[in-house]
């Protein structure tokens, strides 16, 4: 079937400009996580949904991020007026359950430039 | 705050020997261990998931213990090939997110 899915897959903008990032989930999966994967930091987690709500928003790192999801399918992560830092891969990932013996699978990313 | 290493950060063998793979992590307190491939530009695919009431999970060459009170997990890989050579990421989970090490990028040459 098909897998989690992101768009899009490469994103260059300009300082300042606000840019909306996409992520279709597997069909079912009630859970949805957004990751950040940069060369200087790693892998960090961003956000988490189950269903439409965010239990925990702890890991975006400035109130210029900020994400949704609707009908407990696609997610958009919103980063307003980007900066050079905010250049990375941003990963999303599922998982069927809340069950803590789901695991998340992940889509292919994008990449975020800002110039 | 979780903190998870992985050692060695970068390996190279030659094919057909076996790989070994490190993890630790600082918390106990975890629900389950997942490691990952990633491919230079791709995502992540997941290989195996250890819960943590499990010591090991196997899959095909792949097998992975999990010694969840000294926060330790190890990845082997039997009879490598080149197409192993990739980076592989460890990670923990515990309050729904993932706490993942930097990786180990893994070269098999042929």
């Amino acid at each position: 079937g098909a897998g989690v899915s992101q768009s899009p897959s490469n994103k260059v903008t300009e300082k300042g400009k606000d840019v909306e990032l996409r992520c279709d989930p597997i069909s079912g999966h009630t859970a949805l996580y957004w990751y950040r994967q940069s060369l200087g930091q790693g892998l960090e987690f961003l956000i988490y949904f189950q269903g439409n709500s965010a239990p925990d928003k702890s890991g975006l790192p400035s109130d210029r991020f900020s994400a949704e999801r609707t009908g407990g399918s696609v997610s958009t992560l919103t980063i307003q007026r980007t900066q050079q830092e905010d250049s990375a891969v941003y990963l999303c990932a599922s998982t069927l359950t809340r069950d803590r013996a789901s695991e998340q699978y992940f889509g292919p990313g994008t990449r975020l430039t800002v110039t | 705050k979780q903190e998870v290493t992985q050692i060695p950060a970068a390996l190279s063998v030659p094919e057909g020997e076996n790989l070994v793979l490190n993890c630790s992590f600082t918390d106990s307190a975890i629900y389950n261990l997942q490691w990952f491939r990633q491919d230079p530009g791709k995502g992540l695919t997941s290989l195996l998931l250890i819960q943590s009431s499990q010591r090991e999970q196997t899959s095909g060459r792949l097998n992975a213990s999990l010694d969840k009170s000294s926060g330790r997990s190890t990845l082997y890989i039997a009879a490598s090939q080149p197409g192993d050579s990739a980076t592989y990421l460890c990670a923990v989970e515990d309050d729904y997110k993932l706490s993942f090490g930097a990786g180990t990028t893994v070269t098999v040459r042929a």
